[in-house]
């Protein structure tokens, strides 16, 4: 299958600070990327979706001007959380799909990064 | 809003048995559904893809069901192996390009 690298895989930040995930596509084109949030023995919950060139759709609940999501090119997309708070402790995990035939998504795999495991102290 | 729920939540087997994960969803209007195992502190590895338009799909030990109509899908492991420890999450696409995730399957096969 397709490769998504994520990175870092793990970070502890202080509070107050901003840390940078960055997600990417190695051996083919993004059009779409996800990024999602999961808490300990919890499913995965979407945050937001990112098409290349376009701005970020934000789930219901998370904070845009916190979470701050860049799709600047078909194989990378960035995570930024800013002023990180020790509730913004999670797992955070990319997933990248290239485009598919007829309609958007229909007939694609998506692919997922390691995660990044944040701590924020 | 789409549900999707995994029966059960953990499982504990000795090593060779043929097991069953079930996956269930409240909304039949699905593009496609995907099963998925994660290792501890780990991201996501996809099994098996199964269409709308498909039943069942296979690889290696591996066979994923579907019956959309039910709104039901089943993963079947033959002869585990310890190395087959994990989580086992099952998710659905059902519009707008979004994946919606069960609460997953704990697996422990005991050698």
């Amino acid at each position: 299958g397709a490769v998504v690298s994520q990175h870092p895989s793990r970070v502890i930040c202080k509070s107050g600070t901003s840390v940078k995930i960055e997600c990417r596509s190695l051996d083919f084109q993004a059009t779409t990327m996800f990024w999602y949030r999961q808490f300990p023995k919890q499913s995965l919950m979407l945050m937001a979706t990112s098409n290349e060139g376009s701005k970020a759709t934000y789930e219901q609940g998370v904070e845009k001007d916190k979470f701050l999501i860049n799709h600047a090119s078909l194989t990378l997309s960035t995570l930024t959380v800013t002023s990180a708070h020790p509730e913004d402790s999670s797992f955070y995990i990319c997933s990248a799909r290239g485009a598919g035939q007829g309609v958007i998504g229909q007939n694609t795999e998506a692919f997922f990064g390691q995660g990044t495991r944040l701590t924020v102290v | 809003k789409q549900e999707v729920t995994q029966i059960p939540a953990a499982l504990s087997v000795p090593e060779g048995e043929n097991l069953v994960l079930n996956c269930s969803f409240t909304d039949s209007a699905i593009y496609n559904l995907q099963w998925f195992r994660q290792d501890p502190g780990k991201g996501l590895t996809s099994l098996l893809l199964i269409q709308s338009s498909q039943r069942e799909q296979t690889s290696g030990r591996l066979n994923a069901s579907l019956d959309k109509s039910s709104g039901r899908s089943t993963l079947y492991i033959a002869a585990s192996q310890p190395g087959d420890s994990a989580t086992y999450l099952c998710a659905v696409e059902s519009s707008g390009d979004k994946l919606t995730f069960g609460t997953g399957t704990r697996l422990a096969v005991r050698p």
